[in-house]
């Protein structure tokens, strides 16, 4: 797996816009970005994945460079909701492809 | 997106007894599923792909004889935590790939608190 670089921590204000960064210099040609992320206490939540182009979802929105070294999540009205640890995963889009979780952003939104 | 569901949510063991974990895919078939385990303020740990139909493989240094798993149906995993000790109690959380790209849907965990 490609290794991922996120900061530890980040705070946004509620109503803003998060942008989440995510480094993954090493990242192979046939590797996808996903970003997933846990609340406190629950399973992991799939968010959004992808390889090249930006994609947006009712959740968020990817924006990935050209060269694809980086990628920003972007959650675009932030909600006390979104308070979570969010995880950038490098990845082959195999089925039996483990993923491997790294520390993550722990995203704290405040009101 | 996808549903998996875990079973039981928390359990309560006494030492030395065994605690089983189920997990399923709701609305799609997985013939590949994975576990791991979470300890408090630590991030999650992959301990064991779950394969249908054949044995599970496990990352190194996770015990297969403690942490039996069965894949005995597309839609069904079972993680069994034999001879339970205080030092396994921790949050276990399954998932299952689906999608066009294998995005995996994880479960809501259960969390395993052993006396």
């Amino acid at each position: 797996d490609a290794k991922t670089t996120q900061p530890p921590s980040m705070d946004c204000a509620e109503g803003r816009a998060a942008n989440l960064p995510c480094n993954h210099s090493t990242i192979s040609g046939n590797e996808y970005v996903y970003w997933y992320r846990q609340i406190h206490s629950q399973g992991p939540q799939y968010i959004i994945h992808g390889l090249k182009n930006n994609e947006t979802n009712e959740m968020a929105s990817l924006i990935i460079t050209e060269d694809r070294k980086s990628s920003t999540l972007i959650l675009p009205h932030a909600t006390l909701r979104d308070t979570a640890v969010y995880y950038c995963i490098v990845r082959v889009a195999t089925n039996d492809y483990k993923l491997s979780f790294g520390a993550g952003t722990t995203v704290t939104v405040r009101a | 997106g996808a549903v998996v569901s875990q079973h039981p949510s928390w359990v309560i063991c006494k030492s030395g007894t065994s605690v089983k974990i189920e997990c399923r895919s709701l609305d799609f078939q997985a013939t590949t599923m994975f576990w791991y385990r979470q300890f408090p303020k630590q991030s999650l740990m992959l301990m064991a792909t779950s394969n249908e139909g054949s044995k599970a493989t496990y990352e190194q240094g996770v015990e297969k004889d403690k942490f039996l798993i069965n894949h005995a149906s597309l839609t069904l995993s079972t993680l069994t935590v034999t001879s339970a000790h205080p030092e396994d109690s921790s949050f276990y959380i399954c998932s299952a790939p689906t999608g066009l790209h294998n995005e995996q849907f994880f479960g809501p965990g259960t969390r395993l608190t052993v006396l």
